[in-house]
């Protein structure tokens, strides 16, 4: 069956450290693939996506992911992050078939950051 | 241009009861998506659907639920006779459709949050 991983449940980080949350998908035709982003109190935002090209995807607010097609991997990245960017992160794909758009979610990532 | 609009934005019923959940798609959308939440849990497909048609009904339960996109008016995600195990946050989603591959970026509206008695 498709799925989609995301190891970290809880980040906990201070500000201006450094940002990797990591997704893994199971499926084994062609993806796009997403991050979406959810503040507290608010609806989800898209943060970036990759449908084809260049494997490194760079989005909104400093944050890119980096497709790596043989590990079925699409982590998301952030040099430093603020106290503002502290919210649930989403991963998820799309898996490309005829006729349907649907994606398949991750649990999600806290993450908070620490002033 | 205003976003996705889902209301109400909570929703309390008793077992037993129905509910109906609206969603008004961003302008010129034409794709509408419905996906569920239980607690501690990520986003679950439910249905997809365009204009008067449903496109993929994978991810809905086989009783009680039904979902409906009319030529005009929202999208109608409904529950009847719902139970504890139906409360959870029922996120809406719509797409444009165009060549270019857009279509498959989703735009969420805030969810309405489910809860039954």
């Amino acid at each position: 069956a498709q799925s989609v991983s995301q190891h970290n449940h809880h980040v906990i980080l201070s500000e201006a450290a450094s940002l990797e949350l990591g997704c893994n998908y199971s499926y084994g035709g062609t993806v796009n693939l997403f991050w979406y982003v959810q503040y507290p109190g608010q609806h989800l935002q898209l943060l970036l996506k990759y449908f084809s090209g260049d494997p490194l995807v760079k989005g909104i607010k400093g944050f890119e992911a980096e497709f790596i097609k043989s590990k079925f991997s699409f982590n998301l990245r952030k040099p430093s992050v603020q106290w503002s960017d502290t919210a649930e992160y989403f991963c998820a794909v799309s898996p490309i078939t005829s006729g349907t758009y649907k994606y398949i979610f991750g649990t999600g990532t806290r993450l908070k950051v620490l002033a | 241009n205003a976003g996705v609009m889902q209301n109400p934005r909570h929703l309390v019923r008793r077992r037993g009861q129905e509910a109906r959940l609206r969603c008004s798609p961003m302008k010129g959308h034409s794709h509408v998506y419905w996906y569920r939440q239980l607690p501690e849990e990520g986003l679950k497909f439910m249905v997809y659907l365009q204009k008067e048609n449903i496109i993929d009904e994978s991810g809905m339960p086989k009783e009680r639920f039904s979902a409906e996109f009319p030529k005009e008016g929202p999208s109608i995600l409904r529950i009847q006779q719902v139970v504890r195990g139906d409360s959870a946050a029922y996120f809406c989603a719509s797409s444009p459709f165009a060549l270019d591959g857009s279509t498959d970026t989703q735009y969420f509206g805030p969810g309405t949050r489910l809860t039954v008695l």
